[in-house]
């Protein structure tokens, strides 16, 4: 069974550039959830696909967007980069069942000079 | 909304010493709960979980008992490892809207030798 992966692993950007994140969820998973975890933070939840769409958003602005495929891979956008965008970035997929459990990707750290 | 609370560290114990980290959290309902643990440079590993009162998690020698009452989820070890050493999140995920889970600040554990 594979488990949940991510690319890049590092990132460097530069202010007001835009980056493209991607997760590959773990096998049968259906869902895919993003989240923003700053350095010493727990991390935040950004958003969670469903069957391709949104299917739930926490406290980021619009520049942060999303995308999942058929194959339920899925990308996190984020334009306009801020500072303070500079973080681990985990993707954690999951069945679309309540309270089951999230299984997270090693992460893609990127940082905003 | 929902929260979740923990024990501020850092916590350094000696190798064989008792550990507590304690987590408390606000939510409507019952929700289900978890300890993801994350080692130096890496994701976040699911170390256990519970979804209903007196439910009691266990993995690895870490127990952990989802206390309705007291609203608490309190991580325990009987004797821990130089191994164990890594930051500690408590979780929820809450019954409204998308399948989010909610996390503590994080507990960075330290185990001498």
């Amino acid at each position: 069974e594979t488990g949940v992966t991510q690319s890049p692993t590092h990132l460097i950007k530069t202010r007001g550039q835009q980056v493209t994140l991607r997760c590959s969820s773990q096998s049968g998973h259906n869902t895919v959830s993003w989240y923003q975890q700053a350095l010493g933070q727990g991390p935040q939840f950004i958003f969670q696909y469903y069957r391709e769409e949104e299917n739930g958003r926490g406290n980021f602005p619009p520049r942060f967007s999303g995308l999942q495929f058929p194959n339920y891979s899925s990308e996190l956008n984020v334009n306009a980069l801020e500072l303070d965008d500079s973080a681990l970035y985990l993707c954690a997929s999951s069945l679309r069942h309540r309270q089951e459990t999230q299984y997270f990707g090693p992460g893609t750290r990127l940082l905003v000079l | 909304g929902d929260s979740v609370t923990q024990m501020e560290g850092p916590v350094t114990l000696s190798e064989e010493a008792f550990l507590t980290i304690n987590c408390t959290y606000t939510a409507t309902g019952y929700p289900s709960l978890f300890w993801y643990v994350q080692y130096p440079g890496e994701g976040l590993q699911l170390l256990l979980k519970a979804t209903k009162a007196d439910d009691k998690g266990s993995n690895k020698g870490f127990e952990a008992t989802y206390r309705k009452e007291t609203t608490s989820f309190h991580l325990e070890k009987g004797s821990v490892q130089v191994s164990d050493s890594a930051v500690y999140f408590c979780a929820l995920s809450g019954l409204q809207g998308a399948q989010k889970l909610v996390f503590g600040q994080g507990t960075r554990l330290t185990i001498n030798p």
